[in-house]
């Protein structure tokens, strides 16, 4: 099985600011990377997609980066609604696994 | 527009068996990789299960033998049989499509199974 850690678990940012998470493989998972945002009491919703492909109707201040087992997520200028928890997915094999999550909270 | 709507959470006991229901619009349920996704209560998210279109299946390694993921092509739903229910197994269930390399691209709203006495 593939282990997918994120890092930082919590972010604290304030809005307009840039926002870093990072995703970790612990073996090469090409640029099968995904990454999810999540609300309280939603479900999730696919951001990105081949390590740095936006999925339709995500905004441009949400980009991806990376291949093999360094991916990062960065929000350019944090907005309101970007406040969630977001979770990379490696699919790169049948059992697509989930990072534990990074919580971004507002500062 | 694609939906995916989830039936058949609810409480049930320890050993219990459940049925989870997820009947899709927008598209053809055999012509998609389709999976179920759990997420316990205030943790992330877990990799249930998957039937791809050719019929083949895959599951976690804490579900093998206790799930069984299958679809009925004519209603155009995804079915998870849940057997030999334990409390960890409590969480909400996502049905979910995958395109065909593997991304999640979309997700029903759950639906909540409590295994407790």
């Amino acid at each position: 099985e593939i282990v997918m850690t994120q890092s930082p678990a919590t972010l604290s940012v304030s809005p307009g600011e840039r926002a870093t998470l990072s995703c970790r493989a612990s073996q090469s998972v090409s640029s099968n990377l995904a990454w999810y945002q999540q609300k309280p009491g939603q479900a999730p919703r696919l951001l990105i997609y081949g390590a740095s492909t936006r999925a339709t109707g995500i905004p441009a201040r949400f980009s991806g980066s990376g291949s093999g087992t360094e991916f990062t997520l960065t929000i350019s200028s944090l907005q309101s609604e970007d406040f969630a928890v977001y979770y990379c997915q490696q699919y790169n094999n049948w059992l697509g696994t989930f990072g534990q999550g990074t919580k971004v909270e507002i500062k | 527009e694609v939906q995916l709507v989830e039936s058949g959470g609810g409480l049930i006991q320890p050993g219990g068996s459940l049925r989870l229901s997820c009947a899709a619009s927008g598209f053809t349920v055999s012509s998609n990789y389709m999976s179920w996704v759990r997420q316990a209560p205030g943790k992330g998210l877990e990799w249930v299960s998957v039937i791809y279109s050719g019929g083949s299946t895959y599951y976690a390694d804490s579900v093998k033998g206790r799930f069984t993921i299958s679809r009925d092509n004519s209603k155009n739903t995804l079915y998870l049989q849940m057997n030999s229910l334990r409390a960890e197994d409590t969480a909400v269930y996502y049905c979910a499509r995958e395109s065909t390399t593997g991304v999640i691209d979309y997700w029903g709203q759950g639906t909540l199974v409590t295994v407790s006495s």
